[in-house]
């Protein structure tokens, strides 16, 4: 299954653009990249996804490369309360049962 | 984005009884349902995932004698920690997907505590 590499911490004032990059250099073909938060002690929250071409939404928004071996999701205007935890995530799909294996992601803090 | 909730939100036990955590998914019927664990600063860990009507295919090392699965309607699923110990205090996480297509959508978390 494909898996991904993100940096482990990144620091973002408010008001900036967060840039966060993801390594997926063993997609495969047909596999979505998925970007999830979780802020602290509760569940993950869905951000967006997108299989080879970049994606928009009121969140945020996801540059895939056309090799698509890496990615970036941006967050336009990053504000304190986008302080938390991002999941670069490979849908991995075996046999019928497409499930979501997460890595360690990259611990995003926002400064005032 | 769909409402997933879980019940209750944290919980506190003795050693050797157990522990039934409840997952709903409040304005979609669910196909598939999932169940994480995430232990102090550490990602989340798939457990298991369940179908409706149908068995739960349970994750290497995860033992289903011990976490027991129900997803007996496409709106609720059940993880029951049995003869629960100390090390399964961690925060179990469900997740609810309508079809295998649509974007998987994760409940607030279940914090357990064992003493």
């Amino acid at each position: 299954d494909a898996k991904t590499t993100q940096p482990t911490s990144m620091d973002c004032a408010e008001g900036r653009a967060a840039n966060l990059p993801c390594n997926h250099s063993t997609i495969s073909g047909n596999e979505y990249v998925y970007w999830y938060r979780q802020i602290h002690s509760q569940g993950p929250q869905y951000i967006i996804h997108g299989l080879k071409n970049n994606e928009t939404n009121e969140m945020a928004s996801l540059i895939i490369t056309e090799d698509r071996k890496s990615s970036t999701l941006i967050l336009p205007h990053a504000t304190l309360r986008d302080t938390a935890v991002y999941y670069c995530i490979v849908r991995v799909d075996l046999t019928g049962f497409q499930k979501l294996v997460f890595g360690t992601g990259t611990r995003l803090l926002v400064s005032p | 984005g769909a409402v997933v909730s879980q019940h209750p939100s944290r919980v506190i036990c003795k050693s050797g009884t157990s522990v039934k955590i409840e997952c709903r998914s409040l304005d979609f019927q669910a196909t598939t349902m999932f169940w994480y664990r995430q232990f102090p600063k550490q990602s989340l860990m798939l457990m298991a995932t369940s179908n409706e009507g149908s068995k739960a295919t349970y994750e290497q090392g995860v033992e289903k004698d011990k976490f027991l699965i129900n997803h007996a309607s496409l709106t609720l699923s059940t993880l029951t920690v049995t003869s629960a110990h100390p090390e399964d205090s961690s925060f179990y996480i469900c997740s609810a997907r309508r079809t295998t297509q649509e974007t998987q959508y994760f409940g607030p978390g279940t914090r357990l505590l064992v003493l």
